[in-house]
């Protein structure tokens, strides 16, 4: 069965730091994973997709990083602003159209 | 890139009434998209997977009769929240993917901040 973990459970920084969120995983077979934000009381917002031939992607200061024989992903936050204050959630998904399995996500603050 | 519209955004309900919310997909078709709940400071949990054209599939523990799900087209998704009660007041949150598109990830709703009093 499929666990996703997330760590740090929270994590606060200042400004302008460079910060590293873990997702871990425990069945290598996977189909893609996916990154998410969510702001308080919203929706979520995909951040990043990797697929599972790939090792990385990269979106302006955000890169996602996947190693799928550890059953590691790592989302890199370069220079971190308040605005990046949020919820981090992965999530791992096993084939098409199959549930995705989620973290419990990462709570961001970045202080100015 | 893909758009999943969610409706109403919020909405408070009196006990023993009924909420329809709407999950549009509203540049692609979307043969099958998820509901999901989320209590406070919890992360997602799945309630139902909508496939158009025939029955949901519900999470163990999940009462369908409770949570009415209807996938009458490529486009529309509909979750009822039956005779509600305020233990149903949550956050709810449909997702889709765009089966046609490169890009696989999902796409989530704003979601619908349901209140029971």
């Amino acid at each position: 069965k499929q666990e996703v973990t997330q760590i740090p459970a929270a994590l606060s920084v200042p400004e302008g730091e460079n910060l590293v969120l873990n997702c871990s995983f425990t069945d290598s077979a996977i189909y893609n994973l996916q990154w998410f934000r969510q702001d308080p009381g919203k929706g979520l917002t995909s951040l990043l997709l990797i697929q599972s031939s790939q090792r990385e992607q990269t979106s302006g200061r955000l890169n996602a990083s996947l190693d799928k024989s550890s059953g590691r992903s790592t989302l890199y936050i370069a220079a971190s602003q308040p605005g990046d204050s949020a919820t981090y959630l992965c999530a791992v998904n096993a084939g098409n159209n199959r549930k995705l399995i989620w973290g419990l996500g990462t709570s961001l603050a970045v202080n100015p | 890139g893909a758009v999943v519209s969610q409706h109403p955004s919020r909405v408070i309900c009196k006990s023993g009434t009924s909420v329809k919310i709407e999950c549009r997909s509203l540049d692609f078709q979307a043969t099958t998209m998820f509901w999901y709940r989320q209590f406070p400071k919890k992360s997602l949990m799945l309630m139902a997977t909508s496939n158009e054209g025939s029955k949901a599939t519900y999470e163990q523990g999940v009462e369908k009769d409770k949570f009415l799900i209807n996938h009458a087209s490529l486009t529309l998704s509909t979750l009822t929240v039956t005779s509600a009660h305020p233990e149903d007041s949550s956050f709810y949150i449909c997702s889709a993917r765009d089966e046609g598109a490169l890009w696989d990830g999902y796409t989530f709703g704003s979601g619908t901040r349901l209140t029971v009093v």
